[in-house]
């Protein structure tokens, strides 16, 4: 059984610093997903992430996929307020797209 | 029309009652899925359509569930016979095919079983 972990669960910044968010799967895969869900809305896509090794970059996040390690990070440049919001990673081993793992979600607040 | 569209946006119900949950997804997209958000158990996937391919039931978690997408487009999810731990979010999301595409998730239906 795939399984998805997000480190850490709960996370309180500054703004203006950096700090990265961690998801870790279990099972191969090269397919990753990163998106983003603010307090009572739905979720939003960040990042699609398809090949070991793969990057990008939208704003202050990165996203990075190794599949080797079967790990990606999230990283967050010099946060402001507006970042703040869960971020859930989703893995998908089916190799179509058509059925995501989600992690559990990291909690993201940034206090000014 | 410009993003997934899900109704009602909230619901009330009694246990052991029927509901339906509806689904527009974004005019074009071939795939449409339904997933559920709870605070035990965080998003778990619960069945995906593509075209006129049968249906990935797999995630459905009881034959209480199911689903039916018409016409290529519009979805409704059916739950029959509600019990409390049905209560959750029902998210619907909709991607231009399955592969490797980002998915628009609608902004759910908030199901409360009484």
């Amino acid at each position: 059984e795939l399984k998805v972990e997000q480190n850490p669960l709960f996370l309180s910044m500054q703004e203006g610093k950096n700090y990265t968010i961690y998801c870790n799967y279990s099972t191969t895969s090269d397919r990753l997903y990163w998106y983003r869900q603010d307090p009572g809305k739905s979720l939003e896509s960040l990042f699609v992430l398809l090949s070991n090794g793969a990057v990008k970059q939208e704003g202050r996040l990165m996203a990075s996929l190794d599949t080797k390690a079967r790990l990606s990070t999230l990283h967050i440049t010099a946060a402001v307020h507006d970042l703040s919001a869960t971020y859930f990673c989703a893995v998908d081993v089916t190799g179509s797209g058509s059925r995501l793992t989600f992690g559990e979600g990291t909690q993201l607040t940034v206090n000014p | 029309g410009a993003g997934v569209s899900q109704s009602p946006s909230n619901k009330v119900t009694e246990k052991g009652k029927d509901v339906e949950l509806r689904c527009d997804p974004i005019s074009g997209h071939t795939a449409l899925y339904w997933y559920r958000q709870s605070l035990g158990q965080g998003l778990e996937f619960l069945i995906y359509f593509q075209g006129n391919s049968a249906p990935d039931k797999s995630g459905l978690p009881s034959d209480r569930f199911s689903a039916e997408r018409t016409g290529g487009s519009v979805s409704t999810l059916t739950i029959q016979r509600t019990q409390q731990e049905d209560s959750a979010v029902y998210l619907c999301a909709s991607s231009l095919a399955a592969t490797n595409e980002k998915l628009f998730f609608g902004s759910g239906t908030q199901l409360s079983v009484l």
